[in-house]
């Protein structure tokens, strides 16, 4: 069975520093990919998704996150953390366009000033 | 364009009770997904639609939750009769081709 690890469910950043959210999946085929954000009181919005295309995918504000098969992770970066960017973060997978996406347990982003 | 809606926001009813909730998709989008999440843990899947048809329901917890969608519109999750263990996040979403799924802001289910 599919599954996805996030490591750390709290990840904790000054502002501008980088900011590194780490994904790894268990597949033995390369799947579809997804980073969604859930910011207070709010629902989920897709961050980025990686479709077989570049293994390099940029994302909304600023995000991006690398496909690397041989290490089964889809980590998420940004150079500069912002206050705004305080939320939580999912990253999830799927095995088709079409199928159930599997999720990992989230990691929520603190912003120190 | 409208994005996905559902209602109500929030819902607290007792052990026993019935409780619906409803999902409206982006107007055109064929799939539609219910996912839940109950405190503390990951996101599950429920269940997938395409058009009026239910394609995947291998999450569904148990025969006490029933998913419909009239006509390939909206759809609507009842839970009957609710336990403790139902409350969670309730999350509707869809998409027109599959990659992206857009999600609604969820239905807070508290039950007590």
């Amino acid at each position: 069975a599919q599954s996805v690890t996030q490591l750390g469910s709290h990840v904790s950043v000054s502002e501008g520093a980088l900011v590194l959210l780490r994904c790894n999946y268990s597949s033995s085929v390369p799947p579809y990919l997804f980073w969604y954000v859930q910011y207070p009181n709010q629902g989920l919005q897709l961050l980025l998704k990686y479709t077989s295309a570049a293994t390099l995918v940029k994302g909304i504000n600023g995000f991006e996150a690398e496909f690397k098969k041989s290490e089964t992770s889809f980590h998420l970066t940004k150079p500069s953390a912002h206050m705004s960017d305080a939320a939580e973060y999912f990253c999830a997978v799927s095995m088709d366009s079409n199928y159930q996406l599997i999720w990992g347990a989230g990691t929520k982003l603190i912003i120190k000033p | 364009e409208a994005g996905v809606t559902q209602f109500p926001s929030h819902s607290v009813i007792e052990k026993g009770q019935t409780v619906t909730l409803r999902c409206d998709p982006i107007s055109g989008h064929d799939n539609l997904y219910w996912y839940r999440r109950v405190m503390g843990k990951e996101i599950k899947f429920l269940l997938h639609f395409v058009k009026e048809s239910k394609q995947d329901e291998s999450g569904m917890p148990n025969n006490r939750f029933l998913a419909e969608r009239t006509g390939g519109t909206y759809s609507t999750l009842k839970v009957q009769p609710a336990e403790l263990e139902d409350s969670g996040v309730y999350f509707c979403a869809s998409s027109h081709l599959g990659y992206e799924q857009y999600f609604g802001p969820g239905t807070r289910l508290t039950v007590t």
